[in-house]
């Protein structure tokens, strides 16, 4: 079955400290990946997506992420955090369901950024 | 550019009373999604519209949930008789409908039922 698992529920890092967020899917065949930040009382924000092409993602606010089919992983990444970065993060995979829109959403990594 | 709009951002009701949730995708959007976010069970889908024909609605959790989309500008999701148990804050999102498309969410609506 498809899905999608985010093993870290809560990550400190201090600001100026490197960032990486787990993400594992599970997916019979090469998944649409997507990230996206919850900053809140808001909205889920896309950060970035993979479709096809160059497995090195390069997102919005500095953010990347990287696929890696033989580890069913798509890990996001920022070289440095800001303060601002704090909120919680979602990975999704899709489409599933025989849908061509539908995604599985992760549970979520909350991030907390010390000063 | 307007994103997703929804109303009303908070909503506060009792036990036992008809509760509406409203939805304005993004112009152009042929796929709207509903989905209900608790700290229990994360980000749940509620029911899919693509060209305002609900899709899939196997997230629904009973019949006291129901969703309409009637023109592409509008849906509503409707709980009748709400339970303190449907508390949580219920997000539209739309997509373009081409193949698996960005989903951009609309800030969301926290429902708490008393």
């Amino acid at each position: 079955a498809q899905s999608v698992t985010q093993p870290d529920i809560h990550i400190t890092v201090s600001e100026g400290a490197s960032l990486e967020l787990r993400c594992n899917y599970s997916y019979g065949a090469t998944p649409y990946l997507f990230w996206y930040v919850q900053s809140p009382g808001q909205g889920l924000q896309l950060l970035l997506k993979y479709f096809s092409g160059d497995t090195l993602v390069q997102g919005i606010k500095g953010f990347e992420a990287e696929f890696k089919r033989s580890q069913s992983s798509f890990n996001l990444r920022k070289p440095s955090v800001h303060w601002s970065d704090a909120a919680e993060y979602f990975c999704a995979v899709g489409p599933y369901g025989g849908a061509t829109n539908k995604l599985i959403f992760g549970t979520g990594t909350l991030l907390a950024v010390q000063p | 550019d307007a994103g997703v709009i929804q109303s009303p951002r908070h909503e506060v009701t009792e036990m036992g009373q008809e509760v509406t949730l409203r939805c304005k995708p993004i112009s152009g959007h042929n796929s709207l999604f509903w989905y209900r976010q608790t700290m229990m069970r994360g980000l749940e889908l509620l029911i899919y519209f693509n060209n305002n024909v609900p899709i899939d609605d196997s997230g629904m959790p009973e019949d006291r949930f129901s969703a309409k989309m009637p023109n592409a500008s509008f849906s509503t999701l409707k709980i009748q008789p709400s339970e303190p148990r449907d508390s949580a804050v219920y997000f539209c999102a739309s997509s373009s409908g081409q193949g698996t498309d960005t989903q951009y969410f609309g800030p969301g609506t926290r429902l708490t039922v008393l």
